[in-house]
């Protein structure tokens, strides 16, 4: 079935050791989201790519970074994790222009911050 | 910005009942509204939506009311079973907010047997 995946759903990282989560889709829509969601809290967006182009928010740390290479690919690279950061960390993809901007979540990447 | 607005925060019902999970949006130019449910461990996921010309739109036990002057949406499930037991996000999504929505709180409900 088309849909989105994230690899790996668990990560551990060293405080300030980089770490980069990558997410993939199936679905060759043309929007790719990362989202930053803590315990119980609703998912947050840290930027998107439309197409090529990066949008980011304007309260996501410098320290979150993203490349999309291609379509089917996007990563997100923590150049110096801290505590703060561990998180469950959603890549979404949608399609925009259609009638309906669904957006479809992947299972999401588990951080974890020694 | 858009600010959305989700109540009640928790929510537990019998097994059976009906739960209603309500929203409410600040901008009138928001014109697309979806409904998440996130289990433990996963990503959310798409369960119901209704545009901004449709004022209500079912699907099986689930449905979703809009009323566009009040500024607010709800969640209707029916018939409630344990396997509905999870965290509903709602969400408002317009062209002023350049291609992204902005989400609820978030609602946890549990469904006791």
């Amino acid at each position: 079935d088309a849909m989105v995946i994230q690899n790996p759903r668990y990560q551990v990282t060293q405080f300030g050791k980089p770490v980069t989560l990558s997410c993939s889709q199936t679905l060759n829509h043309n929007v790719m989201y990362w989202y930053q969601q803590k315990s119980s809290q609703a998912p947050k967006l840290l930027f998107h790519y439309y197409d090529k182009d990066f949008n980011n928010e304007a309260d996501t740390p410098d320290n979150f970074q993203s490349r999309r290479p291609n379509t089917s690919f996007c990563f997100l690279d923590i150049r110096s994790p801290g505590l703060g950061d561990a998180a469950m960390y959603l890549c979404a993809t949608g399609y925009s222009g259609s009638l309906q901007e669904t957006q479809y979540f992947g299972p999401g990447t588990r951080l974890l911050v020694l | 910005g858009e600010n959305v607005e989700q109540h009640p925060s928790t929510l537990s019902v019998q097994e059976g009942d009906s739960a209603v999970i309500k929203c409410t949006y600040s901008d009138s130019a928001s014109n697309y509204f979806p409904w998440y449910k996130q289990e433990l461990g996963k990503g959310p996921q798409l369960i119901i939506d209704i545009r901004s010309n449709v004022g209500e739109k079912k699907d099986q036990r689930i449905a979703v009311t809009l009323n566009k002057t009040a500024k607010h949406f709800s969640l209707h499930i029916t018939e409630t079973q344990p396997e509905d037991s999870a965290v509903y996000f709602c969400a408002a999504w317009g062209n002023t907010n350049a291609g992204k929505s902005t989400f609820g709180d978030g609602t946890t409900l549990t469904v006791k047997p």
